[in-house]
């Protein structure tokens, strides 16, 4: 069935660069996302990538797409403080009506 | 332009008790989501609208209902609430594009 796999923890130091990774099972999926999720709050859309892309930059963001491998992946650049959060990885599923959610990935960033 | 609201922001419930969580987006979206978040999770789809009228089952349906009847509002029923039903609920509304936006969440104890 279709999956999305992250890791569950990730801990950086203020100004250096954090990889968020992730992996699915569908590879009909049209467009994946990465959401970010802070204390208390709903998901913020932060990027997605069509398909028939390999890579998307957004200011400090960069995706990269691995459509053999089924990787996903997120760097934020000069990470800092402000980015501690849950980021979750998401597909979208077969009949393209819903979204699949990774369990998120909690990114802890130290000064 | 208010994006997705739900009310109420918390609530406590007797086992057995009623309720029924509310979401209202003002982007004129067609489709319309009700997710779960339980710890370490992610992300549980509870049902899904794809217009005033049209609803379906998502991945945890039971013990819920939905129901469309105009394209801003998308209410959640439980009927007999019970302890495994203590989560975090967001309701979320999708744009041509595949952009979801979420509202701010319910959180939901039942004792």
């Amino acid at each position: 069935g279709e999956d999305v796999e992250q890791s569950l923890f990730l801990s950086v130091r203020e100004g250096d660069s954090s990889v968020i990774n992730c992996t699915y099972t569908d590879s009909s999926s049209t467009y994946l996302y990465w959401y970010k999720q802070e204390p208390g709050a709903g998901l913020q859309l932060l990027t997605y990538i069509f398909s028939n892309m390999d890579m998307k930059q957004d200011q400090r963001l960069t995706v990269l797409l691995n459509k053999k491998d089924k990787h996903l992946s997120l760097r934020i650049a000069d990470t800092q403080t402000g980015d501690s959060a849950i980021y979750f990885c998401a597909e979208t599923n077969q009949a393209g009506t819903a979204l699949i959610f990774g369990k998120g990935t909690t990114l802890s960033v130290s000064s | 332009n208010a994006g997705v609201t739900q009310t109420p922001k918390f609530r406590i419930l007797k086992i057995g008790q009623s309720m029924t969580l509310q979401c209202t987006q003002d982007m004129n979206h067609n489709y319309m989501y009700w997710y779960r978040q339980d710890p370490g999770m992610g992300l549980k789809l509870i049902y899904y609208s794809v217009g005033a009228g049209i609803t379906d089952k998502g991945e945890v349906p039971n013990g819920y209902n939905v129901s469309r009847s105009t394209t801003e509002d998308f209410p959640l029923r439980l009927e007999l609430a019970a302890p495994s039903q203590t989560s975090v609920y967001f309701c979320a509304s999708r744009n041509p594009s595949y952009e979801q936006y979420f509202g701010p969440g319910t959180r939901l104890t039942v004792t």
